[in-house]
């Protein structure tokens, strides 16, 4: 499930099971967009991207979509694992800096 | 070589204190950035540099004072820095001014 509020919207999944983390992005103008994840006491590790002429991109047990008609972005992890526990920041780039959406902690029950 | 990295890890300093937080990478990456972010908080965007000049200032306090030595290089100087810019620094580094950015681990200050 989901919580939000003063913490982390937090997304809790079984292992083996397929995660949705969601973000909405607020620029028409962004034309690229990065999904990073952060494990505790590190820094952002670079997951996938997708530019704005694509809907889809799939990586390695990821993959992002782009709805450009509702600035929807998401990222789907298949097959979950204990490892995958982190917070999950989407970035959009309209062309001189990335901003980063507010974060989802993904977090993976044995 | 595909590393950001950062020193030191963690920083503790006083209000009339002088510190620098450094930053290096050897990817041959021409733009370089500074982040600021709180805990529970995305990072927040706090310099650009592009070609080793100064592109992008968010509108940063003048105790913070970035400086790229050259390509590889970047530092920030702190000077009289207040309790709340107590945060995780993070340095990134790009191809260009538009493509995938790569982190560093990010120094932890702590301002007393």
């Amino acid at each position: 499930g989901e919580s939000v509020g003063l913490h982390l919207p937090t997304l809790s999944v079984q292992e083996g099971d397929n995660s949705i983390i969601n973000c909405a992005y607020s620029n028409s103008a962004s034309d690229y967009f990065i999904w990073y994840k952060q494990e505790s006491g590190k820094g952002p590790q670079f997951i996938i991207d997708i530019r704005s002429n694509m809907d889809k991109r799939q990586g390695q047990r990821v993959t992002v979509l782009l709805n450009k008609t509702v600035k929807h972005l998401s990222l789907q992890i298949a097959a979950t694992q204990p490892g995958d526990s982190a917070v999950y920041f989407c970035a959009e780039d309209a062309g001189n800096m990335l901003t980063f959406g507010g974060g989802t902690r993904l977090m993976v029950k044995p | 070589d595909t590393e950001v990295t950062q020193t030191p890890k963690h920083l503790v300093m006083g209000m009339t204190n002088k510190k620098s937080l450094k930053c290096e990478q050897h990817m041959g990456h021409r733009a370089m950035y500074w982040y600021k972010q709180k805990a529970k908080k995305p990072p927040e965007l706090m310099f650009v540099y592009s070609y080793e000049k100064l592109s992008i200032n968010e509108s940063v306090p003048s105790r913070f004072s970035p400086e790229c030595p050259n390509s590889s290089l970047l530092n920030l100087h702190l000077h009289a820095l207040q309790p709340e810019d107590s945060a995780l620094y993070l340095c990134a580094s790009s191809q260009v001014n538009r493509e995938e950015q790569y982190f560093g681990p990010g120094t932890r200050l702590t301002v007393t």
